[in-house]
């Protein structure tokens, strides 16, 4: 299995561009998560579904964050309008079930906001 | 959300020696799982423990879940160069799925 497939790997964007990143989840797992990592925060969690429905999406800054999740292999986490401060590596991780929280991350994505 | 607190936060010690780092909270979790994250890379999990007083060995790593399930540490016995990298505790909370992690502890082993 090729694990979690993360794109792209780094995206330099301007202020206020619409700015969207791609997750493929281990195929067979039914959890996806994903997650911002900063120094200042850590790994925080921004939203997570289950059988491609979001089920918490209390960590999801403000509006300009949404995710979706269409299919079982494949999700969006897009931000608009883009901010510097959104800047940091995004995560995407699955898991196989939800009685069994142990994750699988990509590679993450390097947003860099200028 | 339960809070996960890791020390210290970084850590740079000589090749051979011996270092322990904590993850305590004051709240209960299910399980409590250790993470190594690599430059450029997402974190890879090395353990999950879920019960209280647990210890489990992976080479020259021991990681042990408090009898209360509340905290959990991580020892490496003769550190290597290959041991350098981003620890991160997380703990599965006991209202749910959600996985809680620490800040993690930035390990650096100088050859």
């Amino acid at each position: 299995d090729a694990g979690v497939i993360q794109s792209p790997r780094h995206e330099v964007t301007e202020m206020g561009q619409e700015v969207t990143l791609r997750c493929k989840p281990i195929s067979g797992h039914n959890s996806l998560f994903w997650y911002r990592q900063t120094m200042m925060r850590g790994l925080e969690l921004l939203i997570y579904f289950n059988n491609n429905v979001p089920i918490d999406d209390s960590g999801m800054p403000e509006d300009r964050f949404s995710a979706k999740m269409p299919n079982a292999s494949f999700s969006t986490l897009k931000i608009q309008p883009s901010e510097p401060r959104d800047s940091a590596v995004y995560f995407c991780a699955s898991i196989r079930d939800l009685s069994n929280t142990e994750a699988f991350f990509g590679q993450g994505t390097r947003l860099t906001v200028v | 959300t339960q809070l996960l607190e890791q020390s210290p936060q970084f850590l740079s010690i000589q090749e051979g020696e011996n270092l322990t780092v904590y993850c305590n909270s004051s709240s209960v979790f299910s399980s409590l799982q250790w993470y190594r994250q690599e430059p450029g890379e997402g974190p890879v999990l090395l353990v999950t423990v879920v019960t209280g007083g647990e210890v489990k060995k992976l080479k020259r790593l021991t990681f042990q879940f408090g009898d209360a399930r509340k905290d959990s540490s991580l020892h490496i016995t003769a550190a290597q160069p290959g041991d350098t990298g981003l620890y991160l505790c997380a703990g599965e909370e006991t209202s749910g799925s959600r996985l809680t992690f620490g800040e993690g502890t930035q390990l650096t082993v100088n050859p």
